[in-house]
């Protein structure tokens, strides 16, 4: 596709519930990227893949958070048992990896609001 | 630990003014630093991407600089339009044993006709 897209834009849920937050990135993108920006705060890196493999998980933020990629290509943030505090934006990014590692600009997606009733 | 700040944290400039941005960084071991900005409410988009390796990368009336050595970077905006104004983010892609980017807190930008 021309650009990073998200699914879906706003999201509306009852605390407690699951859900599931998706991100397609850039065609031919190795790298993908959730990040958090809670209102007033600054963006809240999570978790980063590179292919299928998330190599490192501890910038989720707790075990409720859990993040997959299949194909190299879409991924999805599933929120389980949501909690109000979980009311943030969710963005995306991916970015075509270079040699050496870790060289490619990040394209950002526009990003779901999620909203934890 | 990783902390990105940028200073100053809101700015307000008459329209034509050249005007200075700046992130510090507190660990010099880095893949890159990226500029973005975001517009209210939506996403953000790429303005520069500078290697370790390079000291400075330019586009159109942006001009921005790294220097690893004391943890700096500046964003240079030339001849600031009413449509610069956006909030400006800096980013680092850090070299740890897994890859994590940090962001810096935003220098909100406002330019007046």
């Amino acid at each position: 596709g021309a650009g990073v897209s998200q699914s879906p834009s706003n999201k509306v849920t009852e605390k407690g519930k699951d859900v599931e937050l998706r991100c397609d990135p850039i065609s031919g993108h190795t790298a993908l990227y959730w990040y958090r920006q809670s209102l007033g705060q600054g963006l809240e890196f999570l978790i980063y893949f590179q292919g299928n493999s998330a190599p490192d998980k501890s910038g989720l933020p707790s075990d409720r958070f859990s993040a997959e990629r299949t194909g190299g290509s879409v991924s999805t943030l599933t929120i389980q048992r949501t909690q109000q505090e979980d009311s943030a934006v969710y963005l995306c990014a991916s970015s075509l990896e270079t040699t050496p590692r870790g060289g490619g600009t990040q394209y950002f997606g526009p990003g779901t609001r999620l909203t934890v009733l | 630990k990783q902390e990105v700040t940028q200073i100053p944290a809101a700015l307000s400039v008459p329209e034509g003014e050249n005007l200075v941005l700046n992130c510090s960084f507190t660990d010099s071991a880095i893949y890159n630093l990226q500029w973005f900005r975001q517009d209210p409410g939506k996403g953000l988009t790429s303005l520069l991407l500078i290697q370790s390796s390079q000291r400075e990368q330019t586009s159109g009336r942006l001009n921005a600089s790294l220097d690893k050595s004391s943890g700096r970077s500046t964003l240079y905006i030339a001849a600031s339009q009413p449509g610069d104004s956006a909030t400006y983010l800096c980013a680092v892609r850090q070299k740890t044993s897994y890859d994590k980017v940090i962001f810096g807190p935003g220098t909100s930008l406002s330019v007046i006709p």
